[in-house]
């Protein structure tokens, strides 16, 4: 089945980019996710690709996908403490029941 | 505003007594979905359903059931709560369930089983 893995923390000050790495295992076609998730909320979507893309870029955002090693990354420019929270990468193959399969969370904490 | 909104947001109740969980939203979706979120695992997904009277199993249904009598609402019921079911769950819908429709997310229901 479908597998999905992150580092658990990162920890970065305010104003430095922030990367976020994510690796996955879906030969298939398939979307790739970033949701961000803050403390007692629901996750909130940041962007996708489409696995035939190489980047992505939205404002502060840019995601990079090697498809090769099956390896995604968010970057986050100018990184400030709004930004600190819980980051999820998830896919979803354009097949079968489509459900989304989550990573366990990056833990990201913006230092002053 | 569109939004999924959930019921109740923290639950604390015993074992055995038998529970549902209300999920409704408001932007016409037919795919709703139930996930649940344990620490170190990221969230699974428990049911979804596709539209009105379908629905089936995701990664991890047992102990819950499902219903979807009509498009907005999509209760998760627990007839019987076991303990290994504390976890905090997410109701999700999206306009269809072609992968390019982001899901949109509840803010979450928090159920301790003691």
């Amino acid at each position: 089945g479908e597998d999905v893995e992150q580092s658990l923390f990162l920890s970065v000050r305010e104003g430095d980019s922030s990367v976020i790495n994510c690796t996955y295992t879906d030969s298939s076609s398939t979307y790739l996710y970033w949701y961000k998730q803050e403390p007692g909320a629901g996750l909130q979507l940041l962007t996708y690709i489409f696995s035939n893309m190489d980047m992505k870029q939205d404002q502060r955002l840019t995601v990079l996908l090697n498809k090769k090693d099956k390896h995604l990354s968010l970057r986050i420019a100018d990184t400030q403490t709004g930004d600190s929270a819980i980051y999820f990468c998830a896919e979803r193959p354009d097949t079968g029941r489509r459900a989304l399969t989550f990573g366990s969370g990056t833990r990201l904490q913006v230092q002053p | 505003e569109a939004q999924v909104t959930q019921n109740p947001r923290y639950l604390i109740t015993v074992t055995g007594k038998k529970l549902t969980v209300t999920c409704s939203q408001n932007m016409n979706h037919e795919y709703m979905s139930w996930y649940r979120q344990d620490p170190g695992l990221g969230l699974r997904q428990i049911y979804y359903s596709m539209n009105v009277e379908v629905t089936d199993k995701g990664d991890v249904p047992e102990g819950y059931k499902v219903s979807r009598k009509e498009k907005r609402n999509f209760p998760l019921i627990l007839e019987s709560p076991s303990p290994n079911q504390t976890s905090l769950y997410f109701c999700a819908s999206s306009s269809r369930i072609e992968a390019n429709q982001p899901q949109h997310f509840g803010d979450g229901t928090r159920l301790s089983i003691l």
